[in-house]
């Protein structure tokens, strides 16, 4: 299964609200990010966060990572028309020296005007 | 820079054809990865290169799928024979491996195996 997996699958807002989605993972990590694709497009990378860091901002997007849980959040402050999108979790894995990601599933973000 | 550069754009092809991906990874960027996309799989790791060495191919679904890497500039991904379930979405990403190892993705190839 996958290591990372986002919450909800689906999430529909207007524009102005914030968005929140959700990833959880299993194993230990060195650093988690969060990818963002447009439909038809590559995934794009937003932000990376360590697992000795708690808390990251960057512009509208707020992440938040606890690793006794297992968890972390990407918040979307005054969302937009243009962060409609998927939304993705990616995290690496301490034992593999190799660096590679694992994927979550995805967050679908539809913000409507 | 161009990002990673991927080729062709989109791909039909019929069953039993032979279908090769290309990939131009970022200059400077020593680890190169094929992933593929479809709607019920999500987006699955195939293979990574390190310094152009395959590391792990076990997410490579068959033996009818192959890679190569000759040089730090290119990447291959084959599919020989094709078939109808290879209908997909592949992206290639490259990283710098000693940094965070933020991947930077391709626009992606579309095949369609009809």
């Amino acid at each position: 299964s996958q290591q990372g997996e986002e919450d909800p699958q689906a999430l529909s807002i207007q524009e102005g609200e914030n968005a929140t989605m959700n990833c959880s993972y299993k194993t230990s990590i060195n650093n988690l990010q969060w990818y963002r694709q447009n439909s038809g497009r590559g995934l794009v990378h937003l932000i990376l966060i360590r697992s000795n860091e708690r808390e990251k901002h960057s512009g509208r997007l707020r992440v938040t990572l606890d690793t006794s849980k297992k968890s972390s959040s990407l918040l979307i402050t005054a969302s937009r028309a243009a962060d409609t999108a998927s939304y993705f979790c990616a995290t690496d894995n301490p034992m593999d020296s190799s660096y590679k990601l694992i994927f979550g599933s995805g967050t679908r973000l539809l913000v409507r005007p | 820079d161009a990002g990673v550069i991927q080729s062709p754009r989109h791909e039909v092809t019929e069953m039993g054809q032979e279908v090769t991906l290309r990939c131009k990874p970022i200059s400077g960027h020593n680890s190169l990865f094929w992933y593929r996309q479809t709607m019920m799989r999500g987006l699955e790791l195939l293979i990574y290169f390190n310094n152009n060495v395959p590391i792990d191919d076990s997410g490579m679904p068959e033996d009818r799928f192959s890679a190569k890497m000759p040089n730090a500039s290119f990447s291959t991904l084959k599919i020989q024979p094709s078939e109808p379930r290879d209908s997909a979405v592949y992206f290639c990403a490259s990283s710098f491996r000693l940094a965070d190892n933020e991947q930077f993705f391709g626009p992606g190839t579309r095949l369609t195996v009809l």
